[in-house]
């Protein structure tokens, strides 16, 4: 089974801190993503990445950097954390796995910056 | 990708079948229509997909109309782990992305 993994369920971090969060895939998937999930909004994509040191912005970038130094390794940086990046965040991979291109999900980071 | 829009809520009785509809009305002719659930406090996960013939799996039916321009999702025998809130999307096989709308909460009542 793929599995996909992000470093913590839940996070509380301070206003004006730096804020890493990692997201490993173990299916040598070449495109991972982060999302931000929040009511009412549903998934929006933040970046992703198609290859190891490549990256492409997504609808709401701004606020965000990542980093893909390893292939089955995507991380979301928030550099000064403020109270509206507070969210659900979402890692997914996606590679050809059962005869098509299928995203597969973690289970999700739910940061809260106070 | 084409925009869908789903109805934002749905009930529906244990053991019967519960269907969801998916209106995407701009879709092109290379794109697919994946379905995806996310139950309380998960990430998303796959469903099933089709482009133009309906399909099924283990897991639920897609119906999808002969003009491609909506689609159901069918889970034949609603159970209560159902309950969850499903995505339809469309998208094109190649494309790094997909559009998550806000999907339909779907609660299945004992």
């Amino acid at each position: 089974d793929v599995k996909v993994t992000q470093s913590s369920r839940y996070l509380v971090k301070r206003t004006g801190e730096k804020v890493f969060l990692e997201c490993v895939q173990d299916m040598d998937h070449e495109n991972m993503f982060w999302y931000r999930q929040d009511p009412g909004l549903g998934l929006r994509l933040i970046y992703f990445s198609y290859d190891v040191k490549m990256k492409e912005k997504g609808d709401i970038p701004e606020g965000y950097s990542v980093s893909r130094e390893k292939k089955e390794r995507f991380s979301l940086i928030l550099e000064s954390a403020s109270t509206n990046q507070t969210s659900m965040y979402l890692c997914a991979s996606r590679g050809y796995t059962s005869g098509f291109n299928e995203q597969f999900f973690g289970p999700g980071t739910r940061l809260t910056v106070l | 990708d084409a925009k869908t829009t789903q109805p934002p809520s749905m009930d529906c009785a244990e053991g019967r079948a519960a269907n969801l509809p998916c209106n995407h009305s701009t879709i092109s002719g290379n794109e697919y229509v994946y379905w995806y659930r996310q139950i309380h406090s998960q990430g998303p996960q796959y469903i099933i997909h089709g482009l133009k013939n309906n399909e099924t799996n283990e897991m639920a039916s897609l119906i999808i109309t002969e003009d491609r321009k909506s689609s159901t999702l069918i889970l034949p025998h609603a159970t209560l782990r159902d309950t969850a809130v499903y995505y339809c999307i469309s998208s094109t096989s190649g494309t790094y992305k997909y559009i998550f709308g806000t999907g339909t909460r779907l609660k299945v009542l004992a």
